[in-house]
Parts: structure tokens; sequence; C-alpha cells
């Protein structure tokens, strides 16, 4: 069983346009995140939730919008993608923060 | 500013120790944590320090000194599979956000 799973694993698309990617955890977990890994490997984190209620929102871009309709899935939707998006996008959860489970991560690149 | 320290690259020969060190500067403390990533994988949580002095697990130590505001991690018997990237991360001003440090690659030979 996964316990923290991410779609699509691969994601190619064009300056401009707009894309999702979806988040799910089957651990039970309250809390879940999303990180952004660059080419260098550094992890930094965007967004967390707790029970559905946003709790760490970094600096990051408007056009990225996370949304968690109940508190086992959450979603990052990215609009007008830029060549500086292009990453691994990690998803993460947690019970209380101290052990944070990672999905395979989603390889955005943007051409 | 929030920042954390480690080396960039570490060798070592299979069967060996070694010692992965990392310095932070958080406004916040609630604990350290180590992740092992292998290339193209996912981040896996490898130890956790809230209080000081070492943590062992299995082949896998990891030592916090607050004071010092250093921690390190510690592999013995270093085999081929150990070959990866290694990720201090401190939980600083939220006990949920993770602050990550850019990571070692280590790189076991033969």
């Amino acid at each position: 069983d996964t316990a923290v799973s991410q779609t699509p694993k691969y994601l190619v698309t064009q300056m401009g346009n707009d894309k999702s990617i979806k988040c799910e955890q089957n651990l039970g977990h309250d809390t879940m995140y999303w990180y952004k890994q660059d080419s260098k490997k550094f992890l930094k984190i965007m967004f967390s939730y707790n029970n559905k209620e946003l709790i760490i929102n970094e600096t990051v871009p408007n056009r990225f919008s996370p949304k968690s309709p109940d508190k086992a899935h959450l979603n990052l939707h990215i609009n007008s993608l830029e060549l500086g998006d292009s990453a691994v996008y990690f998803c993460a959860s947690s019970q209380v923060g101290v052990e944070q489970f990672f999905g395979p991560g989603t390889r955005l690149t943007v051409l | 500013g929030q920042s954390l320290e480690q080396p960039s690259e570490v060798t070592a020969v299979e069967g060996a120790i070694v010692q992965i060190n990392c310095t932070y500067q958080t406004s916040g403390f609630y604990g350290l944590s180590w992740y092992q990533q292998h290339d193209g994988g996912a981040p896996t949580f490898l130890s956790y320090n809230a209080l000081d002095g070492l943590e062992e697990t299995g082949r896998f130590s990891s030592f916090l000194s607050r004071s010092d505001s250093y921690g390190y991690l510690l592999l013995q018997e270093l085999q081929m599979k150990d070959s990866a990237s290694y990720f201090c991360a401190v939980r600083g001003d939220s006990s949920y956000k993770l602050i990550f440090g850019s990571g070692t690659r280590l790189l076991v030979r033969p």
C-alpha cells in the first residue's frame, strides 16, 4: 500500500499553461505539505495544511494555489507556468511534524 | 535569517565510518531531523533529536548540541547503498515547518 501518492509523476508543459498536481495519503495524518526541490536539490517548503486549514504559506507566487478537499488530499494548482517553475514537487504528510512521509515526487518541466 | 550549513559532498570507503555535520541558525528550535534521499527518490526520515545527546538507530546515529547549534549524522559500517544525499532539517519557529539544509552528497566507494 502506498502511503503518500502523487499524480502525475512527470509533467511536461509549455510556458503559460495551467496545471495541477494531486496528492493523497492513507496514513491518517492530520498535516500535509508541498515542497519544491530545485535542480540543486534544495528542498523548500511551500504550503502546509492541518485538518484542511492552511497553516504554512511561504513566500510563493500567488500563481500557486493549494487546495485541501479533506485531510487525506492536498492538491497544488499552478497558473501561468514559467520556466523557473521547473522542479520536483514533493507532497508530504505527518501527524505531529517530527517525521514527515514524502510522496514519490512530480517532476515538472516547463518548456 | 534562517540557515543550515552542511558539507556539499563526502566520500568514504565501504565499511568505514562517516560523520556529516550540520550547523544551524534559526529563529526558533524544536529539534533537528535527518533525511536520506537517493537519486530520483523521495526524502525518507532517518532520525530526530530534540534534546542534547546521541540517538542511535542501527548503523545510524545522530547527535545534537543545542548550545552549539550543531548536530551530526554518523553512519557506521558503510554500504554501497548508503550512497545518497543526506539533509539536516530544523523544526524552527513552527512545530510543523521543516527548514532543510542544502544536503550532503555521500559517495561510498568499494
